[in-house]
């Protein structure tokens, strides 16, 4: 059972676009929320987290926007830029213990 | 400044072999995870522990088994080897600080069984 629901699989974004990633959760015990970015060849990186006491966080091009009411949150990347193609994880965590959930991924690849 | 480090980076296994994937952290990092990595299928927790002696399984423990008899290290065993153990996989570590925590990933190790 998939956790956390991440769409859409892959996206392809023209330079300069808004590239966004949809994510929906369940377990109402989740209150960690991070997106990860993992380039071909290598671990995954923290991006940008958010937890559900605020409905958006921004850092630099990279937003999420947080729907508590709906279960869902969302990354956005605003002017895109070939540099971002990479794969893009969404996450959740409990409020209690370390465990960490991961969507199925996203592969996004901005055209020059 | 290593973080985490796996070996080996690329292995082919026949069935019915087995091997194990080495993992260490450098950062006294308390919390210990193995995640395998499969295209479409997102990251899936193997085992995870909380610290030196402690292990717990995850989503797909079937077929690994963990050790941790020190901070630093935390290797994953496959018995055995199938092709559905053909996977990438990654170690990952962070503090023990609930409901917050960074995970820092190891480069991956990539696992091929024919």
């Amino acid at each position: 059972q998939q956790q956390v629901k991440q769409s859409p699989q892959s996206l392809i974004v023209q330079k300069g676009g808004i590239s966004i990633i949809n994510c929906a959760y369940e377990n109402t015990a989740f209150d960690y929320f991070p997106w990860y970015q993992q380039f071909p060849g290598k671990g995954p990186a923290l991006l940008i987290a958010i937890r559900p006491d605020v409905s958006e966080k921004k850092e630099g091009r990279f937003t999420i926007s947080f729907n508590k009411s709906a279960k869902q949150f969302s990354l956005h990347i605003m002017d895109s830029q070939p540099g971002d193609s990479a794969t893009y994880f969404c996450a959740a965590s409990p409020n209690t213990g370390n465990q960490f959930y991961f969507g199925t991924g996203t592969s996004l690849t901005v055209i020059p | 400044n290593a973080g985490v480090t796996q070996t080996p980076k690329f292995r082919i296994l026949k069935i019915g072999q087995s091997m194990t994937l080495q993992c260490t952290q450098d950062m006294n990092h308390n919390y210990m995870y193995w995640y395998r990595q499969d295209p479409g299928m997102g990251l899936k927790l193997i085992y995870y522990s909380v610290g030196a002696g402690i292990t717990d399984k995850g989503e797909v423990p079937n077929g690994y088994n963990v050790s941790r008899s020190t901070t630093e290290d935390f290797p994953l065993r496959l018995e055995l080897a199938a092709p559905s153990q053909t996977s990438v996989y990654f170690c990952a570590s962070t503090e023990a600080n609930a409901g917050a925590n960074v995970l820092t990933f190891g480069a991956g190790s990539r696992l091929t069984v024919l």
